[in-house]
């Protein structure tokens, strides 16, 4: 697993609600990324960070925003939830050496009522 | 608009039988290729990965790749159960060599 974990697992929230998830790895990787996984969408990159302090937009950022301030922790916050963002959430690693592969934490599934 | 399109399936085989799952890219500058499997309300689970033209084998999964024609697939051979899941086929793009993905082929294998 990469020593990702992500909390929470699950979490049910209200529109118009500030929302943080958190992704945390032990292993010391220098980029980290967020997906959402939606049927029929497959994943698709919402943030993604190449070291401290320093990130970039991916396909669908609109409504989020992340921040990094320590090399093992990467939060995405949804500043206002809204319906639309009910999906399933992954973080994700990309190792070194340069093969590009990225492993994946165990997820969290948000629903916006 | 990059764009990774595979079969949308669902894919169903009988067991012992090999399942054949196929993706199209449409960056032909994309250098390297993945296959995860993901079971349901599980995480993305790397298989394999792939960088040249020819043929990857990895115990039962042999990955595909064909650059001129924008094509990677993977086959299992020997099927089972245990195999069935969603398989995503993945491709590097961009300077932050961030993945896209194809919305994944479900695969059945029947017993």
């Amino acid at each position: 697993d990469a020593g990702i974990t992500q909390s929470p697992r699950h979490k049910v929230t209200e529109t118009g609600t500030p929302v943080t998830l958190r992704c945390h790895q032990t292993e010391n990787h220098r980029y980290m990324y967020w997906y959402r996984q939606d049927p029929g969408h497959g994943l698709r990159l919402i943030h993604y960070s190449y070291g401290v302090k320093d990130t970039d937009k991916g396909e669908v950022s609109d409504g989020y925003s992340v921040s990094r301030s320590k090399t093992e922790d990467f939060l995405l916050t949804l500043e206002s939830a809204t319906s639309s963002q009910t999906s399933v959430y992954f973080c994700a690693v990309r190792t070194s050496g340069g093969t590009d592969t990225q492993y994946f934490g165990p997820g969290t599934r948000l629903t916006v009522l | 608009q990059k764009e990774v399109e595979q079969n949308s399936g669902p894919l169903s085989v009988p067991e012992g039988a090999i399942a054949s799952l196929n993706c199209t890219y449409s960056d032909r500058g994309s250098q390297s290729f993945f296959w995860y499997r993901q079971y349901s309300g599980k995480s993305p689970e790397l298989i394999m990965f792939i960088y040249s033209n020819g043929d990857k084998e990895d115990g039962r999964f042999t990955a595909q790749l064909n650059k001129a024609s924008q094509y990677v697939s993977l086959l299992i051979r020997d099927s089972q159960p245990s195999d069935s899941a969603t398989y995503l086929c993945a491709v590097v793009s961009g300077s932050a060599r961030q993945l896209t993905f194809g919305s994944g082929t479900q695969l059945t294998v029947l017993p």
